[in-house]
Parts: structure tokens; C-alpha cells; sequence
């Protein structure tokens, strides 16, 4: 089947705006991850979905980033008033919860 | 707190020479280890996971509980090598979510 998708592949956006990002899992992976990757750093934990469990929020940034999962499928990341500084790529990745997870092709955010 | 530790930015061989990938982690327990790679225009993979002891594409990996070290090694590398490399790291309490060094670029010259 297919791997892990994600929507849009690039958004460029006006500061100030909201914007909201979309992963599709792998059928069936019960773990989602969101990161962040901005130009030239390592990829930033940003939130992780198990099953029906409660999600780790801790890599959140700040109260401007939310994110939410529809049982073991679809995710979005919401960011509210999106900052100069929130340009980057976000990664969506998925795994069944053990062993290594599949990654998105991720969505370049540009906020001018 | 768990981290995940890459020196080098940019690591640049010829063709057929040794590499040597270095990643270090701090954690109090005992992690997962994983190396994953970016190929240009790809989206990242795994390459390889410690527990598998496995060698992929040539490349092998060793935990060293003592050094708290990864390292990524290939005798001899090639052109298609050259790619991005994360080390990443997972704790085997609590939550289990994967967290990921900054980076190593390959670069193999003909």
C-alpha cells in the first residue's frame, strides 16, 4: 500500500496567519510523530500520537502549535499565527509502535 | 534528558575509502538505537536499528554501552552513498518517541 502522505508538500503563508497541516498514516500504525526540521538543524520532536492514549506534547513550541489525531488515522497540525521563525519542513512519520518509523515527504512551510 | 550527539556537519571521502559516522547519545537507560538516512529528493528511511545487528548497504553499526556511542561504518564507500545521516535514539520507558541527532551530510567523491 501506500506510504505516509502529507498535504500540502509546500505552503508558503503571511505571518500572522493560521495554517494547518495534513499526515496520513500508514494503514493500520497505531504511532504518528510530528517534527519539525528548520534549514540547516536536526529534526525537532513536536508531538507523538499511540493509540487512544493521551499524546506527549512535551516538543511543542509554544500554544500556537496544536495538533490532533482521528482515532489510528488522519492528523493535523494547526499552527496559529504562524512566525517568521516557523518556517520549516514538518515531518509526519507513522510505525506500528516498535521498530522504526515511516516517514512523510513532509510540507515546507514558508511564512513571509 | 535524552540526547543524541552528531560532530560532524559534513563528512567528505573518496571512493573506496573507510567512513566512519560518529553519533554519541546520553540517556540513563537503555535506549534503541537507530541510523537513518536521506537520500537527495527522498524522504528519510531507516537504515538500520541496533537490536538487528544487521548490516545494510554495506554499512554496520555497533553499540557501545560503555563509550554511550553508535558509530556508522562502511569499509569502502561509494558515490551513491552520499546522502543525509541521522542518528536517533528511543527509550524503551514511558513514552517511546524517537529522538534524532543533527545530522551527518556524506559527501563520496569519484
Amino acid at each position: 500500500g501506500a506510504g505516509v502522505s502529507q498535504s500540502p508538500s509546500n505552503k508558503v503563508t503571511e505571518k500572522g496567519k493560521d495554517v494547518e497541516l495534513r499526515c496520513d498514516p500508514i494503514s493500520g500504525h497505531t504511532a504518528l510523530y510530528w517534527y519539525r526540521q528548520r534549514l540547516g538543524q536536526g529534526l525537532e520532536f513536536l508531538i507523538y500520537f499511540q493509540g487512544n492514549s493521551a499524546p506527549d506534547k512535551s516538543g511543542l513550541p509554544s500554544d500556537r502549535f496544536s495538533a490532533e489525531r482521528t482515532g489510528e488515522s488522519v492528523s493535523t497540525l494547526t499552527i496559529q499565527r504562524t512566525q517568521q521563525e516557523d518556517s520549516a519542513v514538518y515531518l509526519c512519520a507513522s510505525s506500528l509502535g516498535q521498530g522504526g518509523e515511516y516517514f512523510g515527504p513532509g510540507t515546507r512551510l514558508t511564512v513571509t | 534528558a535524552q540526547r543524541v550527539t552528531q560532530p560532524e556537519k559534513l563528512l567528505s571521502v573518496f571512493k573506496g575509502a573507510p567512513v566512519e559516522l560518529k553519533c554519541n547519545y546520553s540517556y540513563s537507560g537503555s535506549p534503541e538505537l537507530f541510523w537513518y538516512v536521506q537520500y537527495s529528493r527522498q524522504r528519510l528511511q531507516l537504515l538500520l536499528r541496533h537490536i538487528s545487528r544487521e548490516s545494510i548497504k554495506g554499512f554496520t553499526a555497533d553499540l557501545n554501552k560503555g563509550e554511550t556511542s553508535f558509530h556508522l561504518k562502511k569499509p569502502f564507500a561509494q558515490e551513491e552513498d552520499s546522502a543525509m545521516y541521522y542518528c536517533a535514539l528511543r527509550m524503551n520507558t514511558g513514552f517511546q518517541k524517537l529522538v534524532f541527532g543533527t545530522g551527518t551530510r556524506l559527501l563520496v567523491s569519484p
